[in-house]
């Protein structure tokens, strides 16, 4: 059974607006969550990352949110840019040795 | 600085061939791991390994070998290759188990 889920395959997106990527998972003893970007023919690279210690967590254009009552975590990109348009994953684990990755959303950012 | 390497970038297999996908890094980490990637899946772990000598099991380690007799290389072995093993496996490595990891490109594993 998937522990972590991201429920929209899909984002479109005007530039210079902002993007809203979700998450939700089901293992409340997972503490520390991240987000990945992936280009095609590539690997994911590391975007962001949260303890469950915090709330909010930014970088630059990036921020993620986290909403441990609701299991929920979100990455907020502002401004949007062109370059943006990628697969987003998130992940998370339990301070164990293992990560669990979501579905992925494809993100377009539209000029 | 190269990273994290994965040899070959793309692999066709017939069922019951055995063959090793090969990983490397230079950033001295200890902890390695292999995913696969498939549709509508994410990346699902295989095997990750917290050192050398240490290997240990992900979700999904039916029919992967691995071992780790250096820190540098974590190769995944298919001992006898089935066409539900279609799929990209990523190999990626951190200095420790709860940081964020880099990943290599990527192997494209067809399997027919």
């Amino acid at each position: 059974d998937q522990q972590v889920k991201q429920n929209s395959p899909s984002l479109s997106v005007q530039e210079g607006r902002i993007s809203i990527l979700n998450c939700d998972y089901t293992n409340s003893m997972f503490d520390y969550f991240l987000w990945y970007k992936k280009y095609p023919a590539e690997g994911p690279t590391f975007l962001i990352s949260i303890s469950s210690i915090k709330d909010k967590n930014e970088d630059g254009r990036f921020t993620v949110f986290l909403n441990k009552s609701a299991k929920h975590l979100s990455l907020h990109i502002v401004p949007s840019q062109p370059g943006d348009s990628a697969v987003y994953f998130c992940a998370a684990t339990d301070a164990g040795n293992q990560f669990y990755f979501g579905t992925g959303t494809s993100l377009t950012v539209i000029p | 600085n190269a990273g994290v390497t994965q040899t070959p970038k793309f692999q066709v297999l017939k069922t019951g061939q055995s063959m090793t996908l090969q990983c490397a890094q230079d950033m001295n980490h200890e902890y390695m791991s292999w995913y696969r990637q498939d549709p509508g899946m994410g990346l699902r772990l295989i095997h990750y390994s917290v050192g050398a000598g240490i290997t240990d099991q992900g979700e999904v380690p039916n029919g992967y070998n691995v071992s780790r007799s250096t820190t540098e290389d974590f190769p995944l072995r298919l001992l006898s290759a089935a066409p539900s093993q279609t799929s990209v496996y990523f190999c990626a490595s951190s200095g420790q188990p709860n940081q964020p990891q880099h990943f290599g490109d990527g192997t494209r594993l067809s399997i027919l």
